[in-house]
Order: C-alpha cells, then sequence, then structure tokens
C-alpha cells in the first residue's frame, strides 16, 4: 500500500525552528518529485514546496523562501523540510505529496497526500 | 503567486448538476492546460478529481468532468449524490519556477 507518513509537528514559538520529515512506502520513492502543501486553521489548501525525484530542483513559495529548506534522502525514502524564523502565519496542517505517476509535474496533479502534521506557532 | 478565485459555495439537490468555477490568469489558469481539482472531506486529505483541466484518474466517477476557457476553470458535478458533500479547490501549474498555486476552496452542499 502506498502511504506517506509525516512527523516533526509541535508547538513553537516565533522565531523558532521545526524539521518535519515525511516517511514513503509502497512505492520508488526516488522515482518522484514530493513536496508540502499546507493548511491552515479553516482556510485553503497551499503550496509550501517542491523538489524534483533526485533533490536538485527546488520550489518554494514567495514567503517561505529563505527560511525553509526542503529536502530528501532517497536512500531512507524520506522527505525533510526544515522551517526556520517560524512566524504565526506558518501555523498550519503540513500534508506531504506525491506527484501523479501520469503527470509530469507535481504541480500537475498530487495523487498521495500524508494524514498531515501539526505546526503551531505561538508564544 | 496569488490565489485563485472560487466562488465560497455551491449547492444542488440530487441528481442535480452543478458547476464550480475557478478564476486565475494568464500566468497561471490562462497560460497552461494545468489545472486540477481536488474534494476533501472535513479532517482529511484532499483527493484528485480532475487533472490536465479534465482527465479523470482511474477510480473518479464520470460524473465528475472539467472544462476551461480563457483564465477561468471549472468542474462540473453531474447527478449529485449525497457524498459529493464536500470541499473543492482548484490548482493550477504557474510557471518553471514557481509553486502551483490553490484556489481558495468552495464548499459544495447536497440539498
Amino acid at each position: 500500500e502506498v502511504q506517506l507518513l509525516e512527523s516533526g509537528g509541535n508547538l513553537v514559538q516565533p522565531g523558532g525552528s521545526l524539521r518535519l520529515s515525511c516517511e514513503a512506502s509502497g512505492f520508488t520513492f526516488g522515482y518522484f518529485a514530493m513536496g508540502w502543501v499546507r493548511q491552515a486553521p479553516g482556510k485553503g489548501l497551499e503550496w509550501v514546496s517542491a523538489t524534483d525525484a533526485g533533490g536538485t530542483a527546488t520550489y518554494y513559495l514567495e514567503s517561505v523562501k529563505g527560511r525553509f529548506t526542503i529536502s530528501r534522502d532517497n536512500s531512507k525514502n524520506t522527505l525533510y523540510l526544515q522551517m526556520n524564523s517560524l512566524r504565526s502565519e506558518d501555523t498550519a496542517v503540513y500534508f506531504c505529496a506525491k506527484r501523479a505517476p501520469y503527470c509530469n509535474s507535481i504541480f500537475f496533479g498530487v495523487d498521495v497526500w500524508g494524514l498531515g502534521t501539526t505546526v503551531t506557532v505561538s508564544s | 503567486q496569488s490565489a485563485l478565485t472560487q466562488p465560497p459555495s455551491a449547492s444542488g439537490s440530487p441528481g442535480q448538476s452543478v458547476t464550480i468555477s475557478c478564476t486565475g490568469t494568464s500566468s497561471d489558469v490562462g497560460g497552461y492546460n494545468y489545472v486540477s481539482w481536488y474534494q476533501q472531506y472535513p479532517g482529511k486529505a484532499p483527493k484528485l478529481m480532475i487533472y490536465e483541466v479534465s482527465k479523470r484518474p482511474s477510480g473518479v466517477p464520470d460524473r465528475f468532468s472539467g472544462s476551461k476557457s480563457g483564465n477561468t476553470a471549472s468542474l462540473i458535478v453531474s447527478g449529485l449524490q449525497a457524498e459529493d458533500e464536500a470541499d473543492y479547490y482548484c490548482s493550477s501549474y504557474a510557471g518553471k519556477y514557481n509553486v502551483g498555486v490553490f484556489g481558495g476552496g468552495t464548499t459544495l452542499t447536497v440539498l
């Protein structure tokens, strides 16, 4: 069964840091672009970051550039999101996302989502 | 990277059809045929319903269809069923160096 399992969400003070992890199983992780999508409480979905299958090309939402870093370890089937200088507006559920195999870009379609991990930025 | 515009709500009776619009710009929806639609139930992860404007992943009922004209894409749900009551989000590719962009979401109510 194809699965994505996020971890690392927590309550953190403004200016603090967190590292999210997404462990993949049931598919060849190193073949697929992966990314992070967040959803603030009661709000819509928002692309945060994505990376290609090899981890060389990376993409970021403008408001997180310079603060968040996406990376992956294909030997461990794991995607990461290092989040620094966290702000209250980063409070959200963060979903891990996998490119659909029939799409050439993760932004064309996501076929597998994790259950999400909650990040709360508050003093 | 502005969000696409969707109506906050839509509704229809069982068996009827409903259309949800998604308006962007020539830099996203209008510039590419890479609009996708996701269904999300409260507290759950999204599910891909339509990709590349009008294609359906395996397992998605053919009651769901998509189209696009200019800067506006549409999701059409025909033969409404109770289980279609959910939030729907459109998403578009926004260019080679940008992350994709979502709409604000539409809550579909089956009356």
